[in-house]
């Protein structure tokens, strides 16, 4: 079984200050991690993925997570938070072995104070 | 390139009304397809997904299915909505289960 705990469910911090959005995970196998961003009324945009290579993962816009096996963590950063940061974050696991699905977090909302 | 797509953008249906909702993925082959929904203020679940032509998996039946009649095409529906039916609803597919995740536009509904 695989499940996904978003720490915080809004962070507010101040622009240009760093950013730090909390995910601990569980996974019976070598899972991949994911992290996307939705926007109000819009899909899922994908912000980075881990998939067993290097645990430390940089995405676009600035952003990078590190997988944390220890820890069972996949916490997203970012060094600078800019307006349009502003927006809603997943944490998704996926087993690599086992099953089809896809564990979404129950999301994190960003707001940037300017 | 590929690409998804979903439609209607925006829908608002009363309650027993049907529901068809389409998803199309163009520039790949047997993909894996996800249904998922959000209500609002909420995380997304998972309804249905499916690994190949007529296979469908279901998390949630509740008044809801599925159907994959062709290879990249996935149609959720209802033959009655409940109000509870309202959200949104993303299609997502992916090469295989270790593929990467990809989500359409997005459908909103409001059952009035």
């Amino acid at each position: 079984a695989q499940s996904v705990t978003q720490l915080d469910s809004h962070v507010s911090v101040s622009e240009g200050t760093p950013v730090l959005l909390r995910c601990n995970y569980s996974s019976s196998y070598s899972p991949s991690l994911f992290w996307y961003v939705q926007h109000p009324n819009k899909g899922l945009q994908l912000l980075l993925k881990y998939t067993s290579a290097a645990t430390l993962v940089k995405g676009i816009n600035g952003f990078e997570a590190e997988f944390k096996k220890s820890e069972t963590s996949f916490h997203l950063t970012k060094p600078s938070a800019h307006m349009s940061d502003a927006a809603e974050y997943f944490c998704v696991v996926s087993d690599n072995f086992g099953n089809e699905k896809l564990t979404f977090g129950t999301g994190t909302r960003l707001t940037i104070i300017p | 390139s590929q690409t998804i797509h979903q439609w209607p953008a925006t829908l608002v249906q009363p309650v027993g009304s049907p529901l068809s909702l389409e998803c199309t993925v163009e520039g790949t082959s047997n993909p894996n397809l996800y249904w998922y929904r959000q209500a609002a203020g909420r995380g997304l679940q998972l309804l249905f997904y499916s690994v190949g032509i007529g296979q469908i998996s279901s998390e949630v039946p509740q008044n809801l299915s599925a159907s994959r009649p062709q290879d990249r095409q996935f149609i959720l529906s209802s033959k009655k909505l409940l109000l509870s039916d309202s959200g949104f609803y993303l299609c997502a597919w992916r090469v295989s289960q270790l593929g990467t995740p990809n989500f359409g536009p997005g459908t909103r509904l409001t059952v009035t």
